[in-house]
């Protein structure tokens, strides 16, 4: 169980254009979802959090207008990279965590984004 | 400032054998601490958690150990097989915060040979 799905795996496309990843769980309602960013050799750095039906809560220094988040449903969040750019390339992993703050959080296998 | 620390970044341990690997924190409200287990090109598979209430957490070969006043987190693997062979995560929140939002670590990754 608490299996988490994200897709596209991977991503290369042109710098300027928008990229949308799609974060759902599959066995269960997610009622908090998370988005990460990994660059190469270290950690996972959250970038936002999303509760279904609300606005995302973003982490210092992550742009929320170049990064929208949605979670319109207790199954699916989305993040859209607005106007992609070299720098943006990166290891992004959502994941999500069924109820109260005791339960883990469920990663999905992430998406690869390479802007050229 | 990093509050979720694993000093050692990678580790190497034969066949058999026991695995620990170690993790810091300077946070004193973290109060909730998981170890993740993370394959290449994939995300991290959630292995293990411990509350602040408890000082250890057995489940099949993998064990954690909590040190509160040292700040300090342990994940035993007896014994250790070539399929550990991963990056392992830890990662540390504060409940009593409105996200609950994880806090992780560089990874450890560990090598574990036939």
């Amino acid at each position: 169980g608490a299996v988490v799905s994200q897709h596209p795996s991977w991503v290369i496309c042109k710098s300027g254009t928008s990229v949308k990843i799609e974060c759902r769980s599959l066995d269960f309602q997610a009622t908090t979802m998370f988005w990460y960013r990994q660059f190469p050799k270290q950690s996972l750095m959250l970038m936002a959090t999303s509760n279904e039906g609300s606005k995302a809560t973003y982490e210092q220094g992550v742009e929320k207008d170049k990064f929208l988040i949605n979670h319109a449903s207790l199954t699916l969040s989305t993040l859209t990279v607005t106007s992609a750019h070299p720098e943006d390339s990166s290891f992004y992993i959502c994941s999500a965590r069924a109820g109260a703050a005791n339960q883990p959080q469920h990663f999905g296998d992430g998406t690869r984004l390479s802007i050229l | 400032d990093q509050q979720v620390k694993q000093n050692s970044p990678s580790l190497s341990v034969q066949e058999g054998r026991i695995s620990i690997l170690n993790c810091d924190y300077t946070n004193s409200m973290f109060d909730y601490f998981l170890w993740y287990k993370k394959y290449p090109a994939e995300g991290p598979t959630f292995l293990i958690s411990i509350s602040s209430i408890k000082d250890k957490n057995e489940d099949g070969r993998f064990t954690v150990f909590l040190n509160k006043s040292a700040k300090h987190l342990s994940l035993h693997i007896v014994p250790s097989q070539p399929g550990d062979s991963a990056v392992y995560f830890c990662a540390a929140s504060a409940r009593g915060g409105a996200t609950n939002k994880l806090i992780f670590g560089t990874g450890t990754l560990l090598a574990v040979q036939p």
